[in-house]
């Protein structure tokens, strides 16, 4: 069975500092992951997805995330935090490649950006 | 300019009363989803459907309905059955379902009174 584990529920850093916020997955099969972005009080927008091609994978407004199938992580970094990147963040996994395979969203992370 | 549609924006109804959320696409998408979403415990799946007059039960189904009966819309029926409905509700759409990448409208906040 799939899961996935945000593994903290806040993260805090200044502004022009590096982001780490750490996801992972647990799957049978070669999973599909995301990272989605949510504003207050606004929908999801996907920031990266990651389908078994390279590894590491590059999104939008400077973030990126590598797989390591080995630690059965998607961590997501960004090397220099702006105020704006402030919202809540979601990890993602889909099992397999087919229409009927369920996704799983992490419980989120709350990113702080202290100026 | 193509997207996804919630309306309201707010919600506020009586205990007791159904309450019916809007959901509207037109990436003309195959697959559409509500979720329903409370302070630290992320996006639960309420229904799902990948195909016109065909729906599936999501985790947290009892409570609400659903109708498929155009492509573009998928409205989500909130019943007097729902224990504890008040919550962000979001609506998403994806191209054919599975791992493909999720659009989502900018949701509904219902408040029971």
């Amino acid at each position: 069975a799939q899961s996935v584990t945000q593994l903290d529920s806040h993260v805090s850093v200044s502004e022009g500092t590096p982001v780490l916020l750490r996801c992972n997955y647990s799957s049978s099969y070669s999973p599909s992951l995301f990272w989605y972005v949510q504003h207050p009080n606004k929908g999801l927008q996907l920031l990266l997805k990651y389908t078994s091609a390279a590894t590491l994978v590059k999104g939008i407004n400077g973030f990126e995330a590598e797989f390591k199938k080995s630690e059965t992580s998607f961590h997501l970094t960004k090397p220099s935090a702006h105020m704006s990147d402030a919202a809540e963040y979601f990890c993602v996994v889909s099992e397999g490649g087919n229409r009927d395979d369920k996704i799983i969203f992490g419980k989120g992370t709350r990113l702080h950006i202290l100026p | 300019d193509g997207g996804i549609t919630q309306s309201p924006k707010y919600l506020f109804r009586k205990e007791g009363q159904n309450v019916t959320l809007s959901c509207e696409q037109n990436l003309n998408h195959d697959a559409m989803y509500w979720y329903r979403q409370d302070p630290g415990q992320g996006l639960r799946l309420i229904y799902y459907s990948q195909i016109v007059n065909d729906f599936q039960k999501g985790d947290i189904a009892e409570g609400y309905s659903v109708s498929r009966e155009k492509k573009e819309s998928f409205p989500l029926t909130v019943t007097s059955a729902q224990k504890n409905p008040t919550a962000f509700y979001l609506c998403a759409s994806s191209i054919t379902g599975g791992p493909d990448t999720q659009y989502f409208g900018p949701g509904t906040r219902l408040t029971v009174l």
